[in-house]
Formats: C-alpha cells, sequence, structure tokens
C-alpha cells in the first residue's frame, strides 16, 4: 500500500529533551515536506526536500532541523524543544513540489511540550 | 503563510443536503487541490483543479474555480454522516515549492 509513515502518533517531552519524529515514503516521490497544524492557522510549513541532499527551508523553520540522506526518509529533527512546538505534525510527500497528483501524508504527530 | 481562505469556517447540514464551501486566494496559482481531515487524522487528497479548468466533478464533488477572482468552491451533494470532516483548500503557486493550505472549513453532518 502507497503511504507516507510517521512515528511516533503521540509523544510528551519535556522542554530541552532532543527528539526525532521520522518520516518514510514507499512511492518513490522525490519531494517531501514537513508541516504544523495549529487551531485557526491552517498547516504551515516547516521544511522541504526536493531530492536526496536537497532541503530548504520553509515558513516556520525556526528550532527544526531536517536531514535527507535517503530518498524514502526525512526525519524531523527538535534540538531543543519548547512549549511553543506543541502541535500537530504532518509529513507530506508528492512527486513533485506543487503536487500535480496531490500530495500524500501521514497520520500525524501530536507532540506535547511541556 | 496562508494563501487559501475558506468560507464558512463552520457549517453543518443534514444528511441528504448539499454543502457548498468557498476558498479565496491571493497570487497567481499552477493549481488548487481540496484535502480532507477526519478528526485530527491526516489529510486526504479529494481533487485538484488546474489553473487553465473552471470546473471539475469527482462522484459527489463539484469544484469550480475563478482565477479573474481568485476563487474556488467546493460542493459535496447528498451529504453523508461520513462527509464530517474538515475541508481545505490548497494553492500551488507559481514559483512556490510548497502548497499553502487555508484554515479550514468544519463540516457536520447531522443524521
Amino acid at each position: 500500500e502507497a503511504q507516507v509513515t510517521q512515528n511516533p502518533r503521540y509523544l510528551i517531552t519535556v522542554t530541552g529533551k532532543k527528539l526525532t519524529v521520522t518520516c518514510s515514503q514507499n512511492m518513490n516521490h522525490e519531494y517531501m515536506s514537513w508541516y504544523r497544524q495549529d487551531p485557526g492557522l491552517g498547516l504551515r510549513q516547516i521544511y522541504y526536500s526536493m531530492n536526496v541532499e536537497v532541503t530548504d527551508k520553509g515558513d516556520v523553520p525556526e528550532g527544526y532541523k531536517v536531514s535527507r540522506k535517503e530518498k524514502r526518509n526525512f526525519p524531523l529533527i527538535l534540538e531543543s524543544p519548547s512549549p511553543n512546538q506543541t502541535s500537530l505534525y504532518f509529513c507530506a510527500s508528492s512527486f513533485r513540489p506543487g503536487g500535480a497528483s496531490g500530495y500524500t501524508f501521514g497520520s500525524g504527530t501530536r507532540l506535547t511540550v511541556v | 503563510s496562508q494563501q487559501g481562505e475558506e468560507d464558512p469556517q463552520a457549517l453543518s447540514i443534514q444528511e441528504g443536503e448539499n454543502a457548498t464551501m468557498n476558498c479565496s486566494y491571493k497570487t497567481s496559482i499552477n493549481n488548487l487541490q481540496w484535502y480532507r481531515q477526519n478528526s485530527g487524522r491526516g489529510l486526504v487528497h479529494l481533487i485538484l483543479i488546474r489553473s487553465n479548468e473552471r470546473e471539475k466533478h469527482s462522484g459527489r464533488l463539484r469544484v469550480t474555480l475563478d482565477t479573474s477572482k481568485k476563487s474556488s468552491s467546493l460542493l459535496i451533494t447528498a451529504s453523508r454522516a461520513a462527509d464530517t470532516a474538515s475541508y481545505f483548500c490548497a494553492t500551488d503557486a507559481a514559483g512556490d515549492y510548497k502548497l499553502s493550505f487555508g484554515a479550514g472549513t468544519t463540516v457536520t453532518v447531522r443524521a
């Protein structure tokens, strides 16, 4: 089944404790992206990757890092999480940035930073 | 940054009725897409309309696009309880490397 897999689904952590949210896709998509979703703000892009070893900042990159060492994986790293990073996070992938065939989204990771 | 803005924010209808929601955007686009999200789950792609298209159908979904007004509408006909969800429009703007999403319309279909 074609899918984007995110882990974990839920995570509660403390301020300053480094964490990684994993994302993997099995569709050979070149483009991958991370979004965060907050009430009333819709989805905002954090980082994106056009291909292996090619990543760039989205609209809200502060406090986040990413890497793209393999085509299928695009982990999101929070080196020193803060409470304002409490949010619902989504990984998405597509053949092209504009998603001419639409984006495929993961099921989401609900992160709480206390 | 939010490119699309949906209207209304929330919509409650009876099963069997039609649901219409609108999306306005600000810049030139390559395409506009609609997604559905069930209660905190991942978004599911519903339909895409390109900038040179005016109307598109998929099952009970009808999407229109008016590039002169920078607006789109999504019509769900003969709604069912399973259509209860949030609906988002997303735009692919020329030169952007992303889809830009609006804040969404929450649709509740009452049995």
